[in-house]
């Protein structure tokens, strides 16, 4: 089957660095993608990444490598505003570009 | 920002009751999908449309039907609700460019099925 594993919740320090993790199994590739999601609010896109490599957008990194089926999200200088949920999602083998979900990393911020 | 509102924004209603959720877009996206999220659980499918009068399952559409008569709106019904539609609803647009299928979702629909 299908199947996309993050950690449950993370803690970190307001000023650290934190790397979320994400390991997928699907049925096909076609790009994999990090929402951010506040309490009580709607996912927002973060990144997207579709070849090997780092992506950099600000303090938010998105890393990728198809042949361990894995990525992480890297987010630098924590900010208390950076208290959310870190959903995964994999684009699959499928002609309707239908997203394959992971649960999402709760990631609670520290002072 | 993508012009995505979703009513109503919360609702409570009773078991075997009919309850319509409606997502209205002003961006002439072509794709339009409903999720629901639960704890634990990814955001999961319950149908998605690709153009007017043309939708589709996703993986949990038992129990849901949808309609898509103009492209700015799109309905999700629940026939019959039960306790285990109880959930967070949340509409959602795209419109495929370069190949990166992003999605934006609108605030979301609260329901409680008592």
């Amino acid at each position: 089957g299908q199947n996309i594993d993050q950690p449950t919740e993370m803690t970190a320090t307001e000023g650290a660095i934190v790397q979320i993790n994400c390991t997928y199994q699907t049925s096909g590739f076609n790009g994999l993608f990090w929402y951010q999601q506040h309490a009580g609010e709607a996912p927002t896109f973060l990144s997207y990444n579709v070849l090997d490599g780092l992506e950099e957008k600000g303090r938010f990194s998105s890393f990728l490598s198809r042949s361990k089926g894995y990525s992480y999200l890297l987010l630098k200088e924590l900010q208390m505003k950076d208290s959310a949920s870190y959903l995964c999602a994999v684009h699959g083998e499928d002609s309707n570009y239908q997203l394959i979900w992971g649960a999402g990393t709760k990631l609670i911020i520290k002072p | 920002d993508a012009g995505i509102t979703q009513s109503p924004r919360h609702k409570v209603t009773e078991t075997g009751t009919p309850v319509t959720l409606r997502c209205h877009q002003t961006e002439n996206h072509r794709y339009m999908y409903w999720y629901r999220q639960d704890p634990g659980h990814g955001l999961r499918l319950i149908h998605y449309s690709y153009g007017v009068k043309d939708t589709d399952k996703g993986e949990v559409s038992d129990g849901y039907s949808v309609s898509r008569s103009k492209t700015e709106d799109f309905l999700l019904t629940l026939e019959s609700a039960t306790s285990s539609q109880t959930s967070v609803y949340f509409c959602a647009i795209s419109e495929m460019d370069s190949g990166a299928n992003v999605l934006t979702f609108g605030a979301g629909s609260r329901l409680t099925v008592l």
